[in-house]
């Protein structure tokens, strides 16, 4: 199925900064989920997003929804070692049987 | 607690064998599904179950087989037909309870020796 544009593909931060990714696509979706994956391990839904202009925060992570329901964002504040990882956003069509769409991921690294 | 449960954690193949990773959940999720995942390529949808008894092949389903004889359980069978099997896979389960949001096992590491 067709992947969503997610990037950056990659982020080198210093502790303590801010952090910004996204995912957009050419079809509209009805739900977005943004998940993290540490290494080894199954990914963790994060923050998910049912209407559009939502906006929506869990801690230090805010996402939101966008208005044409073809783009999300999710931002991290001050972001601290235990953060790394791999950032996937998925996106649900309709009537959501057929399963989510993913993003290819965006990998956080930060220095301290 | 609920939840979704992949074995083996690590798992080794020698060409031409096939190999069977287990899936079980308790969360009622009548959706399963199975990702393959790559270094850069995100996930790839191997094959997905909504029901009991059926199922349906997904984007890189060759190589691969499944089963759905019970709603907690979805074995992935690695055949020998697939060429590059080494890879980690991820076992997924949802439900319209939740919204369709996956829960995500802990996956398992294939390597071909």
């Amino acid at each position: 199925g067709q992947q969503l544009n997610q990037s950056p593909q990659s982020m080198f931060i210093q502790e303590g900064e801010d952090v910004s990714m996204n995912c957009t696509s050419s079809s509209i979706f009805n739900t977005w989920l943004w998940y993290k994956q540490e290494p080894g391990e199954g990914p963790v839904l994060l923050i998910a997003l049912y209407k559009a202009g939502e906006l929506t925060s869990n801690g230090r992570l805010t996402a939101q929804f966008g208005i044409t329901r073809k783009d999300s964002f999710l931002n991290i504040s001050a972001s601290i070692p235990s953060d790394v990882g791999i950032y996937f956003c998925a996106g649900l069509r309709g009537g959501g049987a057929d399963g989510l769409t993913f993003g290819k991921g965006t990998h956080l690294i930060i220095q301290p | 607690d609920g939840g979704i449960t992949q074995s083996p954690k690590y798992l080794f193949r020698k060409e031409g064998q096939n190999v069977t990773l287990s899936c079980e959940q308790n969360l009622n999720h009548d959706a399963m599904y199975w990702y393959r995942q790559d270094p850069g390529q995100g996930l790839r949808l191997i094959y997905y179950s909504q029901i009991v008894n059926d199922f349906q092949k997904g984007d890189i389903a060759e190589g691969y087989s499944v089963s759905r004889e019970k709603k907690e359980s979805f074995p992935l069978t690695v055949t020998s037909a697939q060429k590059n099997p080494t890879a980690f896979y991820l076992c997924a389960s949802s439900s319209v309870a939740a919204n369709y949001g996956y829960t995500f096992g802990s996956g398992t590491r294939l390597t071909v020796v």
